[in-house]
């Protein structure tokens, strides 16, 4: 069990600019949750997968994010034209069904 | 909807003294209730979590916390504080026995002095 992981840590980007940020969970996990992490502040829930499938996404996330879990295993986040308003981290963690969450040491993003 | 309170943004205690961290939830259903422990630049760590078992619930670093229905609370304590201690704790609800998503408070910043 090597936990979740993140990459990359830090992501420094221009407004408008496109970022995607992946995430790996432990292995045997079927779930993937992101949230979202602004200074100050406990994490928000953006969406989650049970294998493959996204089975819920939360209003924050805006038509600008996508996230993909194409093959059940790791995830990618996707991030169009970004705005100030997006900088904050990033967070992903993994579970089996009905067992609790493991977070990644997440993704920090500055846009610029 | 479900959500939690912290309160107390910053909360200081003297190495050995007494850690007090309170969160109390609100939820039309049962809850399940989580400590989870933030170091800086890291991700969280699950201190511990209450499912409906025991309403004392122990969790690691000898941290626990007890869940009280009528109060609607679930505090986290631990007897005595350790400068390791000092980190962000976040208490966290979810109402669904997936715990498919967990609705977190704001964060209490434990400060340890020597």
């Amino acid at each position: 069990d090597t936990g979740v992981s993140q990459d990359p840590r830090h992501k420094i980007t221009k407004r408008g600019q496109n970022v995607t940020f992946r995430c790996d969970p432990i292995s045997e996990h079927n779930r993937l949750y992101w949230y979202r992490q602004t200074l100050g502040q406990g994490p928000e829930f953006l969406t989650y997968f049970q294998n493959e499938a996204q089975l819920e996404k939360s209003r924050l996330l805006s038509d600008r994010f996508s996230a993909e879990r194409p093959k059940g295993s790791f995830s990618t986040l996707e991030i169009q034209r970004t705005e100030q308003g997006d900088s904050a981290m990033y967070l992903c963690a993994s579970s089996l069904v009905g067992s609790e969450q493991y977070f990644g040491p997440g993704t920090r993003l500055t846009v610029t | 909807a479900q959500s939690v309170t912290q309160l107390g943004s910053h909360v200081s205690v003297s190495e050995g003294a007494l850690v007090l961290l309170r969160c109390n939830y609100s939820s039309s259903v049962p809850p399940y209730l989580f400590w989870y422990v933030q170091y800086p630049n890291q991700g969280l760590q699950l201190l511990l979590k209450y499912t409906s078992a025991a309403t004392l619930v122990k969790g690691i670093n000898g941290f626990e916390a007890e869940f009280k229905k009528s109060e609607t609370s679930f505090h986290l304590t631990k007897p005595s504080a350790h400068m390791s201690d000092a980190a962000e704790y976040f208490c966290a609800v979810s109402v669904d026995t997936g715990f498919q998503k967990l609705v977190f408070g704001t964060g209490t910043r434990l400060l340890v002095s020597p």
